[in-house]
């Protein structure tokens, strides 16, 4: 079984600092991907990040980038200079075969 | 604008009452998923189709039921509603295997009283 875990349930930044997000994840699995999700109160579901497991590089994209650690099954997202927009709910996703796993996500406070 | 359109964005049902959850995407996707994200929660998968014709249960299908006759549409038939079908749901699609992420619609908020 595949298994999604975000241990922060709530986390707050200042503007222009830099935060951490954690995600673990289990599976026996050589072949995924990860996923790093921004869900606004908006509610809609936007697509932060990407990471494909077979690679050591670590993915960025401008502000936002991974750690990825493949032995420790671990997918942190690092946020840099913290924008008020970046407030949201995040998800951490796991995917494999036809399906995504979703962690139950990190709720992100920017502070002025 | 291109994506996938979700209708109604908000719904309250009672108990016992049915009602369709419509999808359509205009990319020419060939997967489409249903999710529902109960608060606190991440999303979980209740059907998916892999092309039109084409359906099959996810995590959590008891209770709904869904059909694909053409690639656009993928509507979400919710029959004798129950207060545990309470959720937000979201309709969204892919090409092929979905490893570059889905496209989410806007989401349904449904209540079920």
């Amino acid at each position: 079984a595949q298994t999604v875990t975000q241990s922060q349930p709530e986390m707050s930044v200042q503007e222009a600092e830099t935060v951490t997000l954690s995600c673990t994840y289990d599976t026996s699995e050589s072949d995924y991907y990860l996923f790093w999700y921004k869900q606004p109160p908006s509610r809609q579901m936007i697509l932060v990040i990407r990471q494909e497991a077979y690679k050591q590089q670590n993915a960025t994209e401008n502000r936002f980038s991974v750690n990825f650690q493949k032995a420790a099954k671990s997918f942190s997202l690092k946020i840099s200079d913290s924008q008020l927009g970046d407030a949201a709910m995040y998800f951490c996703a796991f995917f494999t075969g036809n399906q995504f796993y979703f962690g139950t996500g990190t709720s992100l406070t920017v502070i002025p | 604008n291109a994506g996938v359109t979700q209708t109604p964005k908000f719904r309250i049902l009672k108990i016992g009452q049915s009602m369709t959850l419509q999808c359509t995407q205009d990319m020419n996707h060939n997967y489409m998923y249903w999710y529902r994200q109960d608060p606190g929660m991440g999303l979980k998968l209740i059907y998916y189709s892999v092309g039109a014709g084409i359906t099959d249960k996810g995590e959590v299908p008891n209770g709904y039921n869904v059909s694909r006759s053409t690639t656009e549409d993928f509507p979400l038939r919710l029959e004798l509603a129950a207060p545990s079908q309470t959720s937000v749901y979201f309709c969204a699609s892919s090409f092929q295997g979905s490893d570059y992420g889905y496209t989410f619609g806007s989401g349904t908020r449904l209540t079920v009283v």
